[in-house]
């Protein structure tokens, strides 16, 4: 089975810090996303990479950056975190073929800036 | 922009009762339509999809009928068990690469 991980369930952090969200896939997909779930809004796009070190600029990416050194391996990084990011973040992957057809998924993690 | 707009829930029902969720869309063209399931603690997982007009997907009981001339794609099951109880997202593939879901409805199914 597709294992997608991602680093911790719940983090709790203070405003201005530097946050890294982990996420590791172990099935050679070349795509990986970010999202964010907001009760009420659904899944937002944040950003997106199709390849090692490339990255796409997704609906909301205006506070986040992400790095892909690795295949296996997507980060979002929020550069100075703010209490409106408090949300759940989720990350998914899928093969180049099946772009945005069948993504799988992580199961989040809980955000919470104080 | 292509987008998909589901009902809003929440939704209680019990079970053996009839399961709809409604799911229309917007869209420049012929985008395949889907829908993803998350249970409680988990990740979303794909539940069905259909690729063109008319197509039916159909999974763990559920079916969803891509109906091009009502722009519609809704999420029917006959009889729903606790199990089902999960956030049901509708989501649309466009000619561009980007996936856009629904809000998500919550389903909770009483025994």
């Amino acid at each position: 089975d597709v294992k997608v991980t991602q680093s911790s369930r719940y983090l709790v952090k203070r405003t201005g810090e530097k946050v890294f969200l982990e996420c590791v896939q172990d099935m050679d997909h070349e795509n990986m996303f970010w999202y964010r779930q907001d009760p009420g809004l659904g899944l937002r796009l944040i950003y997106f990479s199709y390849d090692v070190k490339m990255k796409e600029k997704g609906d909301i990416p205006e506070g986040y950056s992400v790095s892909r050194e690795k295949k296996e391996r997507f980060s979002l990084i929020l550069e100075s975190a703010s209490t409106n990011q408090t949300s759940m973040y989720l990350c998914a992957s899928s093969f180049r073929s099946q772009f945005n057809e069948k993504l799988f998924f992580g199961s989040g993690t809980q955000l919470s800036v104080l | 922009g292509d987008s998909v707009t589901q009902m809003e829930g929440p939704v209680t029902l019990s079970e053996e009762a009839f399961l709809t969720i409604n799911c229309t869309y917007t869209a420049t063209g012929y985008p395949s339509l889907f829908w993803y399931v998350q249970y409680p603690g988990e990740g979303l997982q794909l539940l069905l999809k259909a690729t063109k007009a008319d197509d039916k997907g159909s999974n763990k009981g559920f079916e969803a009928t891509y109906r091009k001339e009502t722009t519609s794609f809704h999420l029917e099951k006959g009889s729903v068990q606790v199990s089902d109880s999960a956030v049901y997202f509708c989501a649309l593939s466009p000619l561009d690469y980007k996936l856009s879901f629904g809000a998500g409805t919550t389903v909770t199914v009483r025994a």
